[in-house]
């Protein structure tokens, strides 16, 4: 299958400070990067959904100035979480679409801990 | 809103039974159904997908889809040790480039 690559794996930073997570498909185009994030003992909840080349489409209730997302190429998605507080220590998780399959592959997620 | 329910389990079930998980969700529109399976501390991988109603079977893996009654389910057969893991439903109303709304997940124990 597809292979979806993130880095960093995990992550500590100091409250207030910027953190950038990067998504890449290794062996296919992603022409949809999906941003989803988990709490502990919770299910995957969508942040926002990225196209190439285009804007983010942000769920509700998610700070788009706040998560900044780029989809600059069919292979990189980046998430960048700027002021970062405690309460955005979570695990964040990316999935890529694309031809022919479609189907979404996910990332090996980020643990981002905020101190 | 979109929902999706899962019993968040423990289900516990003997090696070598079958385990069965259960999901309803709330959108009748929905129209592409997926289990994944995840392991503590690790992102979810793909078990198997279904689109029509009644059965779809994959090796030791039964999804059964029910859209009138907005319900689907995933059977395990002779479950292993290496089946302990949360199982989770996801949803999407067209195809698999497009949302996915997750259940929270049932937590799966295959015991000796």
């Amino acid at each position: 299958g597809a292979v979806v690559s993130q880095h960093p794996s995990w992550v500590i930073c100091k409250s207030g400070t910027s953190v950038k997570i990067e998504c890449r498909s290794l062996d296919f185009q992603a022409t949809t990067m999906f941003w989803y994030r988990q709490f502990p003992k919770q299910s995957l909840m969508l942040m926002a959904t990225s196209n190439e080349g285009s804007k983010a489409t942000y769920e509700q209730g998610v700070e788009k100035d706040k998560f900044l997302i780029n989809h600059a190429s069919l292979t990189l998605s980046t998430l960048t979480v700027t002021s970062a507080h405690p309460e955005d220590s979570s695990f964040y998780i990316c999935s890529a679409s694309g031809p022919p399959s479609y189907e979404q592959y996910f990332g090996p997620g980020t643990r981002l801990t905020v101190t | 809103q979109k929902e999706v329910e899962q019993n968040s389990g423990p289900l516990s079930v003997p090696e070598g039974a079958i385990a069965s998980l259960n999901c309803t969700y709330s959108d009748r529109g929905s129209q592409s159904f997926f289990w994944y399976r995840q392991y503590s501390g690790k992102s979810p991988e793909l078990i198997m997908f279904i689109y029509s109603n009644g059965d779809k079977e994959d090796g030791r893996f039964t999804a059964q889809l029910n859209k009138a009654s907005q319900y689907v389910s995933l059977l395990i057969r002779d479950s292993q040790p290496s089946d302990s893991a949360t199982y989770l439903c996801a949803v999407s109303d067209t195809g698999t480039a497009s949302k996915l709304t997750f259940g929270t997940g049932t937590r799966l124990q295959v015991t000796l």
